[in-house]
């Protein structure tokens, strides 16, 4: 069974930085390009940004392009996100998925982890 | 990068069918065939429907069912049932070398 459980998330200040874990199992992580989603309270999904299987090719929102860094670390079955100089904006569920093949679509998700940006 | 539109909301009868439509650009949808389809309940993670245009993983009802022409992709849920109450997302592949999400739309029982 496909499992995907997101962590790191918590209460910010702007301007400070936070490092978001999703740990996979159920699957062989290194065959997978693997994205993160998130969602503004109230608001639609936004798409953040995919890391390819191996790692060698990462894509990034325009929102987040230059602030967040996202890795993966095939030993562990681990995927990171690494997010600076938070704002506001960047109150969110965020949510880890698979990409399914070629990543036309995100097969399996997380149940999200909790970022809020508040002084 | 801007998001892909759809209606707000969609509504219809138990039984009936209704199509959410996905209105993109020549650098997304009407190029590439990386549109998928996502369904989220209230306070729910989303649920993939329907992947490259028209696929559906296992386990999701031939009642959904996706299509696409020229910059429009389009979901259709016929035989509607209450528990297909839910939000509803479109996706695609651009030329940018990014992904984008649609606007959403509540699909109304």
């Amino acid at each position: 069974e496909v499992q995907l459980l997101e962590s790191g998330g918590g209460l910010v200040q702007p301007g400070e930085s936070l490092r978001l874990s999703c740990a996979a199992s159920g699957f062989s992580f290194s065959d997978h390009a693997m994205t993160w989603v998130r969602q503004a309270p109230g608001k639609g999904l936004e798409w953040v940004s995919t890391i390819s299987n191996l790692g060698r090719t990462t894509l990034y929102g325009d929102s987040v392009r230059g602030r967040f860094t996202i890795s993966r670390d095939t030993s562990k079955n681990t995927l990171f996100l690494q997010m600076t100089s938070l704002t506001a904006e960047d109150t969110a569920v965020y949510y880890c998925a698979k990409c399914g093949e070629n990543c036309g679509g995100l097969d399996f998700w997380g149940q999200g982890t909790v970022v809020t940006v508040s002084s | 990068q801007s998001a892909l539109t759809q209606p707000p909301s969609v509504s219809g009868s138990p039984g009936q069918s209704v199509t959410i439509s996905c209105t993109g650009t020549s650098s997304d949808i009407g190029t590439y065939n990386r549109v998928s389809w996502y369904q989220q309940p209230p306070g729910a993670a989303p649920k993939l429907m329907i992947y490259g245009v028209s696929n559906r993983p296992s386990g999701v009802p031939d009642r959904f069912s996706g299509s696409k022409s020229g910059n429009t992709a389009s979901l259709t849920i016929s035989g509607l049932q209450a528990e297909d109450e839910a939000d509803y997302y479109c996706h695609s592949y651009t030329s940018s070398n990014t992904y984008v999400f649609g606007t959403g739309t509540k699909v109304i029982v």
